[in-house]
């Protein structure tokens, strides 16, 4: 079965700092998707960044990127320049395809502030 | 245009109740998943409907159901509620097909059951 690892439970850093969110995963499978989703006290999840695991070049969205390290199953998030409206949880999440149907497996989630 | 709606917003049910859930995906959206969050299991997935028909289902008791209608809107119904059943129930639409895969996630319905 598949499962993430989020291994950061809480992280906090100063509003403009660079913050870094580990993720691993694990699957035998060769063809997946991968994606970062923020819930902000609001609990709406949105979705922050997305990888194709047959993609080697890493995704990039504006201030948020990824290092997608395939062979060690690593999706790290990467977020530059800060902002207070980046304060939520943050999870990782793997996705499985059967036959047509998707499945979403989420790990255990981040808490994110950032600090004035 | 218009994303993904779900209501009621909150809801308290009592043990041994059932309670039915909405959601409507975002126009043109084919395919609705749903997903049970709680503080201790975290983020969990119940079942997938494409087309009015069930297509993935997660490890939950047969107490949750779901259901898709014509229009692509779908319903969830949990019989004989238990406390473990309170949580926030997220509902993510996506168009469907084997390219489109990007989910995404109504507001939720926070259920508690006393």
């Amino acid at each position: 079965a598949q499962t993430v690892t989020q291994s950061q439970p809480e992280m906090s850093v100063q509003e403009a700092e660079t913050v870094t969110l580990s993720c691993t995963y694990d699957t035998s499978e060769s063809n997946y998707y991968l994606f970062w989703y923020k819930q902000p006290p609001s609990r709406q999840m949105i979705l922050v960044i997305r990888q194709e695991a047959y993609k080697q070049q890493n995704a990039t969205e504006n201030r948020f990127s990824v290092n997608f390290q395939k062979a060690a199953k690593s999706f790290s998030l990467k977020i530059s320049d800060s902002q207070l409206g980046d304060t939520a949880m943050y999870f990782c999440a793997f996705m499985k395809r059967i036959q047509g149907a998707q499945k979403l497996v989420f790990g255990q989630g981040t808490r994110l502030t950032i600090n004035p | 245009k218009a994303g993904v709606t779900q209501t009621p917003r909150y809801l308290i049910k009592t043990r041994g109740q059932q309670v039915t859930l909405s959601c409507s995906p975002i126009s043109g959206h084919r395919s609705v998943s749903w997903y049970q969050q709680t503080p201790g299991q975290g983020l969990q997935f119940l079942f997938e409907y494409f087309s009015e028909t069930q297509r993935n289902k997660g490890n939950f008791p047969g107490r949750f159901s779901g259901r898709q209608f014509s229009n692509s809107r779908s319903e969830m119904n949990v019989s004989t509620l238990e406390l473990g059943d309170s949580a926030l129930y997220l509902c993510a639409s996506r168009l469907g097909g084997q390219a489109a895969y990007e989910q995404y996630f109504g507001p939720g319905t926070r259920l508690t059951v006393t």
